[in-house]
């Protein structure tokens, strides 16, 4: 079974502060995908990343980053500097190769940035 | 603007009743994915179709249903509805493969109320 916790339901933040929101998987499967999307006020899921469970290569895309740790499982992501826009829930989500294409999501994690 | 569209955009409607939400994926995209996101159940995967044809179920009740027509539209068929069924319909697409690793493009949403 497929399992994606997001422990930290909410955090806050005062602008400026770099936050780091952390995603801890659950799979057998040695073929998964890992991704991040965001969820403004307005509702809609935002794609922010991709990762395959080969490449545990980190990523950096402006202000956010990713951190692959497959002996931990997990799959955080960090926003350096945060701004107002920040603020949004975010999701991790996990899908396997073998049982199609359905994201198993996490329970997000609220992020207020205080200006 | 992922390019989904997702009608109507709220829904209020009384117990027992039917309802149905429509999507129109992305221009090109093959593969459909209905999810429910509610405070208790969180992002849940209800069913995905792939051009017409039902590739995968997850939390899907009985009393839903959902088809993908020839033009790729999906609609999603709610009926009896109860209180609990209140919630945010996402509709989802991906790009032609619907493989694991394709990331999924949300549309706006459907807010369902039942009252």
């Amino acid at each position: 079974a497929q399992k994606v916790t997001q422990a930290q339901t909410e955090i806050s933040v005062v602008e400026k502060e770099d936050v780091t929101l952390d995603c801890v998987y659950e799979t057998r499967d040695t073929t998964y995908y890992l991704f991040w999307y965001k969820q403004p006020p307005s509702g809609e899921l935002v794609f922010l990343i991709r990762r395959n469970s080969f490449d545990e290569q980190n990523e950096i895309s402006g202000r956010y980053s990713w951190n692959f740790q497959k002996s931990t499982s997990s799959f955080n992501f960090t926003i350096t500097a945060s701004q107002v826009v920040d603020s949004a829930v975010y999701f991790c989500a996990l899908s396997v190769l073998y049982t199609g294409n359905q994201f198993y999501f996490g329970t997000g994690t609220s992020l207020t940035v205080i200006p | 603007d992922s390019g989904v569209t997702q009608t109507p955009k709220h829904l209020i409607t009384a117990t027992g009743q039917r309802v149905t939400l429509r999507c129109s994926p992305r221009s090109g995209d093959l593969s459909v994915y209905w999810y429910q996101q509610s405070l208790d159940q969180g992002l849940q995967f209800l069913i995905q179709y792939y051009n017409g044809e039902e590739r995968a179920k997850g939390n899907i009740l009985e009393r839903f249903s959902a088809q993908q027509f020839p033009d790729l539209h999906s609609e999603l068929n709610l009926s009896s509805l109860e209180l609990g069924d209140s919630a945010l319909y996402f509709c989802a697409s991906s790009v032609a493969t619907g493989l694991a690793y394709n990331e999924q493009f949300f549309g706006p949403g459907t807010r369902l109320t039942v009252l």
